[in-house]
């Protein structure tokens, strides 16, 4: 079974810029999530899809990012403009079902270095 | 707010220990807990999953305990490989939200 798949692994851009990331989750899973990791932190949720619907997008900060899920399958993430503070690792996670109680599968993640 | 604190300085153990790693939470009734390993470069790695009513889980050499009393879970690796060595992560969730993640505590297996 193949995994989430992310792209690109690595970008470096600089501030003010945009920049967008793209998720392929596992075949069937119909709960996608976006999450960003700050070096030494946890991963921290920004935003959460069920099918091609946000379910939570709570911490999603929403005037430089955005993010959508078109036909419930792959997602992009984007920042428009970059900050300094956008430096981090953004992952993808899909899980089968979107009650919670199942594991998420994650990907590699794409590092982002805004200088 | 939800906080959720994990050991913020690296566990040194030595191989063929056991591990114990604490995550503590406050401000918040999780319906289930989850434990992940993530190595450097890599995504998170599902390891095992407890809810409210369970008390213990095990899987093979893993063992997790959930106090909702304490607002605690230890996670334990027993007869500990160097290959164990990465950074676990403790997460919260309920019902049909994302999880919230600890910073993780660094583990460190020596030969």
């Amino acid at each position: 079974e193949a995994g989430v798949a992310q792209s690109p692994r690595y970008k470096i851009i600089e501030k003010r810029q945009s920049v967008a990331f793209w998720c392929n989750p596992i075949s069937g899973h119909a709960t996608l999530y976006w999450y960003q990791q700050i070096l030494g932190q946890g991963p921290k949720l920004l935003i959460q899809f069920q099918n091609n619907g946000v379910v939570d997008d709570s911490q999603l900060p929403k005037d430089r990012f955005s993010a959508e899920r078109l036909k419930g399958v792959d997602s992009t993430l984007k920042i428009q403009p970059a900050k300094l503070e956008d430096s981090a690792v953004y992952l993808c996670a899909s899980s089968p079902a979107g009650t919670g109680f199942y594991e998420q599968y994650f990907g590699p993640g794409t590092r982002l270095t805004v200088t | 707010s939800q906080k959720i604190e994990q050991n913020s300085e690296a566990l040194n153990i030595q191989e063929g220990k056991t591990a114990t790693l604490t995550c503590n939470y406050t401000n918040y009734s999780p319906a289930y807990l989850q434990w992940y390993r993530q190595d450097p470069g890599r995504g998170p790695v599902f390891l095992l999953l407890i809810r409210e009513n369970e008390k213990e889980k095990r899987k093979e050499r893993l063992k997790v305990t959930f106090d909702t009393t304490l607002k605690q879970s230890l996670f334990h690796i027993t007869a500990s490989q160097p290959a164990d060595s990465a950074t676990y992560l403790c997460a919260l969730g309920g019902g049909a939200d994302g999880l919230t993640f600890g910073k993780g505590t660094h583990l460190i297996i020596q030969p």
